[in-house]
């Protein structure tokens, strides 16, 4: 059975870090492009960034580029999610989900809440 | 970036009667490979979301059957043949021709 597990949301104030993990099993990580998604009542869905299967090709969507950056590590099947410099308005359910091609994310994590507060 | 449009927002519909929900995007889907990559997703109440529905009108394994996508180019469509009381939740559009994806706002159905 396919799983994808977040973890390491929490409160943070403005201008802090944090790292999110996005354990996967039951199939062969290495394989798939991932994804991290996340979601507001304000926005929906957004795309926040992915990775090629091998890690060398990124993407992140412009409102988190240069403070978000997205990795894995296949050895360990995890997706990671090094968050900084946060703003209230990223806070939002983060989901890590499989992508086996142009965004038909066809496994989704239960998520994890960032709070971004003072 | 892509401007994915959804209509209505909200839907309420009585149980077995069909529902339709619109997608629209600012720029064609068609990818230079040739596929349209517009896809459908469904989140139940306290759920993630889960996809329906992929390039257009590609149902996924165990969705019923009563779910069906159309469309292309720039217009697209979901339809439910008749409205179960499982079928509550919201429903999104996303597009995956052009970087970055991007999601339409979500429809949620409700049962009237």
């Amino acid at each position: 059975e396919v799983q994808l597990v977040e973890s390491g949301g929490g409160l943070v104030q403005p201008g802090g870090s944090l790292r999110l993990s996005c354990a996967a099993s039951g199939f062969t990580f290495s394989n798939y492009w991932m994804t991290w998604v996340r979601q507001t009542p304000e926005k929906g869905l957004e795309w926040v960034a992915n990775t090629h299967p091998g890690g060398g090709q990124r993407s992140h969507v412009d409102s988190v580029r240069g403070r978000f950056t997205i990795s894995r590590d296949n050895a360990r099947n995890s997706l990671y999610l090094q968050m900084n410099s946060l703003r209230v308005e990223d806070t939002a359910i983060y989901y890590c989900a499989r992508d086996p091609f142009y965004g038909a994310l066809d496994q989704w994590g239960q998520g994890t809440l960032v709070v971004v507060s003072s | 970036d892509v401007v994915m449009t959804q209509s209505p927002l909200s839907l309420p519909v009585t149980l077995g009667q069909p529902a339709s929900i619109s997608c629209r995007s600012s720029q064609s889907l068609v990818h230079s490979d040739g596929n349209t990559y517009l896809h459908w997703f469904q989140q139940r109440p306290g759920q993630s979301p889960r996809r329906l529905i992929y390039k257009i009108s590609n149902r996924d394994s165990g969705v019923p059957d009563r779910f069906s996508g159309s469309g292309s180019g720039t217009d697209f469509t979901l339809k439910i043949s008749g409205v179960e009381a499982e079928d509550v939740g919201i429903y999104y559009c996303m597009q995956g021709a052009h970087w970055p994806y991007t999601f339409g706002q979500g429809t949620k159905l409700e049962i009237k």
